[in-house]
């Protein structure tokens, strides 16, 4: 079993703040980090993919690090807004084709 | 945008039935996968299925389950004697190549629950 380790586990912010959580995980036989928002009721939905050491990936208000020899990820939230609510997993994945995957960081952004 | 879809959202079945879940995936997608969330734990691999077979499969993944491509579009997880313990969120996946640089896209899943 890979430990996949994500924190913290909840977060409660103010629209407008900017938040980040962060996602530990083996540094060996590293193959990808990947970054899902999932929102109740929906799919996981994928936000980032992220291969090499020092990957850096954007996407409007939100991005993600990668340090691969550390074995950390950071997602960031600039200026968090409502309907950025969710529960945000990271996965890794090592040479095989499962994804491990952490518990989530659920996050409320109110107005 | 292509979805992955799933069927039913919501299975309540009795302890020692067999279920069936139901998954489409997109249709120019080759890896297909299961996962499962039991209420306050990590998502969990279960199975991943490639060219009509299970190219990994966990721990999880006992002689209580199989999965079938049975007609080229559906991909589906058999459970032939549910547990209370299989009470959980399954969901499906698929990937158009199993390269790691790519992301899964996720259906929103079956709620099994098992009483």
């Amino acid at each position: 079993i890979l430990n996949v380790e994500q924190s913290p586990q909840s977060l409660h912010v103010q629209e407008g703040d900017s938040t980040n959580f962060t996602c530990s995980f083996p540094s060996s036989n590293f193959y990808a980090l990947h970054w899902y928002r999932w929102e109740t009721a929906k799919s996981p939905e994928a936000l980032f993919v992220m291969t090499l050491n020092g990957d850096e990936k954007k996407k409007g208000r939100i991005s993600a690090t990668l340090n691969t020899k550390e074995g950390y990820s950071y997602l960031y939230i600039k200026g968090s807004q409502p309907e950025d609510s969710a529960t945000y997993l990271c996965a890794f994945k090592n040479s095989g084709y499962a994804l491990n995957f952490g518990k989530g960081t659920s996050l409320l952004v109110t107005p | 945008e292509p979805e992955v879809t799933q069927t039913p959202s919501h299975q309540v079945t009795q302890m020692g039935q067999e279920v069936i879940l139901r998954c489409v995936p997109i249709s120019n997608h080759l890896y297909f996968y299961w996962y499962r969330q039991i209420l306050g734990q990590k998502v969990e691999f279960l199975v991943s299925f490639y060219n009509n077979e299970i190219s990994e499969k966990s721990e999880i993944f006992d002689d209580q389950f199989s999965v079938e491509r049975p007609d080229g579009s559906n991909f589906t997880l058999k459970i032939r004697s549910t547990k209370l313990e299989d009470s959980a969120m399954y969901f499906c996946a698929s990937s158009g190549t199993g390269r790691p640089g790519y992301g899964y896209t996720f259906g929103s899943g079956t709620r099994l629950t098992v009483v």
